[in-house]
Parts: structure tokens; sequence; C-alpha cells
């Protein structure tokens, strides 16, 4: 079946440190893939998505490539801020069907 | 546009009190869910409405029932609640026109059990 698997937090960085958070997939067929950002106290919000094979989500300096040979979709930033601090999920959802697939999330702690 | 609103934002409940979350959304979405959150847990599926008129169980369905009311509404109702229910209720919904897919979330209820 369809899942997605990421990287156990919390990730705990400094002020201008790069960022990345591995995400994995397993799906048949063409999913679209999401980065989903939750920060404290709100509910999720979409980062950056992208709908097929090599698409790059770009985002508030964050990206993600969508890559099939090696089923993933890393999050990256160059240079986090203390305001990046938040819970980030990975996504999976395919056209056709009606559910989307969530990753366990990833907790980012970013110190000034 | 307000996109998900939920009401209550804050609910405490004793054991075997029932409550409705409720849920709307003004984005004209077909689908619907809701979700459930617990700490290390991720999001859970609770139930979902593909479109208006339907709605199938997620993966932790026992204890809630839902009824779709019309296209913008989705209600969760617990109708014996236990401490087991304490958690953080997300509703969303999503557009299955096109192909983007994306989910779209409510701030969420916080409801405790005692």
């Amino acid at each position: 079946g369809n899942s997605v698997t990421q990287m156990e937090g919390p990730v705990t960085l400094s002020e201008e440190a790069f960022l990345t958070i591995n995400c994995t997939y397993t799906a048949t067929g063409y999913p679209s893939l999401f980065w989903y950002v939750q920060y404290p106290g709100e509910g999720l919000q979409l980062l950056l998505k992208a709908t097929k094979a090599d698409d790059k989500g770009s985002n508030k300096g964050f990206e993600a490539t969508y890559r099939k040979e090696t089923t993933s979709f890393h999050l990256e930033k160059g240079s986090v801020q203390v305001s990046d601090s938040a819970v980030y999920f990975c996504a999976l959802s395919r056209g056709g069907g009606f559910k989307t697939i969530f990753g366990a999330g990833t907790r980012l702690f970013v110190k000034a | 546009n307000a996109g998900v609103t939920q009401t209550p934002k804050f609910q405490v409940l004793k054991t075997g009190q029932s409550m409705t979350l409720q849920c709307a959304q003004d984005m004209n979405h077909n689908s619907m869910y809701w979700y459930r959150q617990d700490p290390g847990m991720g999001l859970r599926l609770i139930y979902y409405s593909a479109s208006e008129g339907t709605t199938d169980k997620g993966e932790v369905p026992n204890g809630y029932n839902v009824s779709r009311l019309n296209k913008r509404e989705f209600s969760l109702r617990l109708e014996s609640a236990a401490p087991s229910q304490t958690s953080v209720y997300f509703c969303a919904s999503r557009d299955t026109q096109g192909n983007s897919y994306e989910q779209y979330f409510g701030p969420g209820t916080r409801l405790t059990v005692a």
C-alpha cells in the first residue's frame, strides 16, 4: 500500500544552519507530494508541493525535489530561522483516491 | 474567504458526555476529513467524506460518528466520550478538481475528557 516515512525528530539546529529532513515514499502510480508545516497551536498548512517527477517545490526558502528514482522528497533550507521552529509533515496523494497519506511528522527546534 | 473553520476551539467533557464538533469550509471543496492528533502519533484519519452524501471510515472510527450536512459542513460526534478521546481534532477539506490534491486544515479543537 501507500506509505510515507520521514526522519524522526526532534531536530535541533542553530540559527542560520542548513536543514535537511528526509522523506521517502511508497506508492503505485504517480502521486503528488507535499510538505506541510504546523506551527505551535495551529493547524497544518501547505508549505510546498510537487506533482510530477523532477519537479521542485519551493516556498519561504524551503525546497524539495520529487525524485522518482529514489522515491524521495527531502525538505531543505539553506539557513533556518528561529521562526521556522515547527513540526513538518511529508505527505502524498493520488489522483482518483480521496485520502492523503501523512508521515509521522518531524519536530524542528531552531536556537538563536 | 475564511477557509476551514471549526467550533469550538476548546472543550472539556466528563466521561460519558456527548458532543458534536462542527466544521465548515467556504472553498466549494468536494472532500472533507476529520483527523485526530495525539502527542508523538502524527495525524490519524477518523472519517472522511469524498463528496456530499457519502461518508467512509478512516483508521480510527470507533467511538465517533459523522454527518455531511451539505457540501460546506461536516460534523463529528462523540456519543459517549472516553478519556482515550482526549486529543486535538482537525477538520480538513480538499479540492478534487484538477491535479492539486492539497488539503486545507482548520485551526483545531482541543478536547479533554476527564
